[in-house]
């Protein structure tokens, strides 16, 4: 395991269809973030783990969203009946709950809405 | 207010020569950490550099130095060397304590596209 794996890389898909991403940490890591990245922005938070348990979203996580870390390890980002304004950058990362020094950040998925 | 400015869209750096990419921050906590993250055309956000408030020294990695001033809420990234693999997305952002939940959850800046040139 070198790093945090995110499946599938790209996916574009109609408007009102629902999608499934999924995020692989580092098998260490017990904590796990969820961050949308929108063209020309930096990453923003949408939520986090802390092993299986979800801990803090942000408002930017509509009731569209849900995400699960069901057994603490790989965790699932559905977004149902997704909209254009979705279309961004999904980012996924893990950490130690002890490290001070950021997280490892997966390569993305890449959501088209058309 | 923006927690984390990024004034510079873009920035152009001849290749070996040294560039600096500026970032201010926005914080009233006193304990607070600051990061530069790299991002290449594949999209993963990749960790460069990080400085806690309290840290006395400016934080080094490798060609990476971060030119912290604390009085100025400035925390610029100095590239040295600059290498064509160099040319990417960089991005300053901030971890505050009171984020909630014990999170660690990160503030991002808009960051700034840098282009080396041969």
């Amino acid at each position: 395991d070198t790093g945090v794996s995110q499946d599938p890389r790209h996916k574009i898909t109609k408007r009102g269809q629902n999608v499934t991403f999924r995020c692989d940490p580092i098998s260490e890591h017990n904590r796990l973030y969820w961050y949308r990245q929108t063209l020309g922005q930096g990453p923003e938070f949408l939520t986090y783990f802390q092993n299986e348990a979800q801990l803090e979203k942000s408002r930017l996580l509509s009731d569209r969203f849900s995400a699960e870390r069901p057994k603490g390890s790989f965790s699932t980002l559905e977004i149902q009946r997704t909209e254009q304004g979705d279309s961004a950058m999904y980012l996924c990362a893990s950490s130690l709950s002890a490290s001070e020094y950021g997280y490892t950040f997966g390569s993305g998925t890449r959501l088209t809405v058309v | 207010a923006q927690k984390i400015t990024q004034t510079q869209p873009g920035m152009f750096v001849q290749e070996k020569e040294a560039v600096t990419l500026d970032c201010t921050y926005d914080t009233s906590d006193p304990s607070y950490g600051l990061f530069w993250y790299k991002q290449p055309s594949s999209g993963e956000m990749i960790f460069l550099i990080y400085q806690g408030s309290y840290d006395q020294q400016n934080a080094t990695e490798g060609r990476y130095s971060l030119n912290f001033q604390k009085a100025r809420k400035s925390a610029n990234l100095v590239i040295s060397a600059s290498q064509l693999g160099d040319s990417a997305m960089y991005f300053c952002a901030m971890r505050e304590p009171n984020s909630g939940a014990g999170s660690y959850q990160l503030t991002f800046g808009k960051g700034t596209k840098l282009s080396v040139i041969p």
